[in-house]
């Protein structure tokens, strides 16, 4: 199984331009994020989803949009960067169910550099 | 508000000793679950162990315990027997049942003496 995978694996932007980091797990998992990791600030929530058609923002949302539109895939879109999204970018996944643990599978991440 | 909160930026501890890792959280939702995670210096992040909000017992997973005091809404990681391999960042994380949003502490880098 991959589990999460996460593409690309480091990208380097211009201020303005915009992109998407792609993540797909193969693991029929319902729920479905992305973080962000600076350091001294731990990963911060950006978005989830709990399954295909919805989404809901996170800590730090502002800058991002995200859509679900199958179970498998959740795309995280930065539509004008700026180097404040300079940042490590994680998907994780797990399981949404009442009685399971809910722990998170992580992709590798994104290293994202805005200048 | 979820919150989670890790006050020790950094810890050193000696090979072989134990060490316990802070965590305090905080929650409206009567359900949730509670979690660590580790980071080596590679960037993965791996599950270490959970704790559920109503469970009686504090979670195990080999040298992995979890102090869980609910009334003082703590979680702390206690590592026994401290290893090299041990170095890395630990994140304490949350997840409520409502909504099953996952949020993290800002983690702690222990270091792990010879």
């Amino acid at each position: 199984n991959a589990g999460v995978t996460q593409t690309p694996k480091f990208q380097v932007l211009k201020t303005g331009q915009s992109m998407t980091l792609q993540c797909a797990q193969d693991m029929n998992h319902e729920y479905m994020s992305w973080y962000r990791q600076d350091p001294g600030m731990g990963l911060r929530l950006i978005h989830y989803s709990v399954g295909a058609g919805i989404t809901d923002q996170g800590e730090v949302p502002n800058g991002y949009n995200v859509s679900r539109s199958t179970t498998e895939d959740f795309p995280l879109r930065l539509l004008s960067a700026a180097p404040s999204q300079t940042s490590v970018y994680f998907c994780a996944s797990s399981y949404a169910q009442r009685g399971s643990p809910g722990e998170l599978f992580f992709g590798e991440g994104s290293r994202l550099t805005v200048l | 508000a979820q919150k989670i909160t890790q006050t020790q930026p950094g810890m050193f501890v000696q090979e072989k000793e134990a060490v316990t890792l802070d965590c305090t959280y905080d929650t409206s939702d009567p359900s949730y679950g509670l979690f660590w995670y580790k980071q080596p210096s590679s960037g993965e992040m791996i599950f270490l162990i959970y704790q559920g909000s109503y469970d009686q017992q504090n979670a195990t997973e080999g040298r992995y315990s979890l102090n869980f005091q609910k009334a003082r809404k703590s979680a702390n990681l206690v590592i026994s027997a401290s290893q090299l391999g041990d170095s890395a960042m630990y994140f304490c994380a949350m997840r409520e049942r409502r909504g099953f949003k996952t949020i993290f502490g800002a983690g702690t880098r222990l270091f792990v003496k010879a």
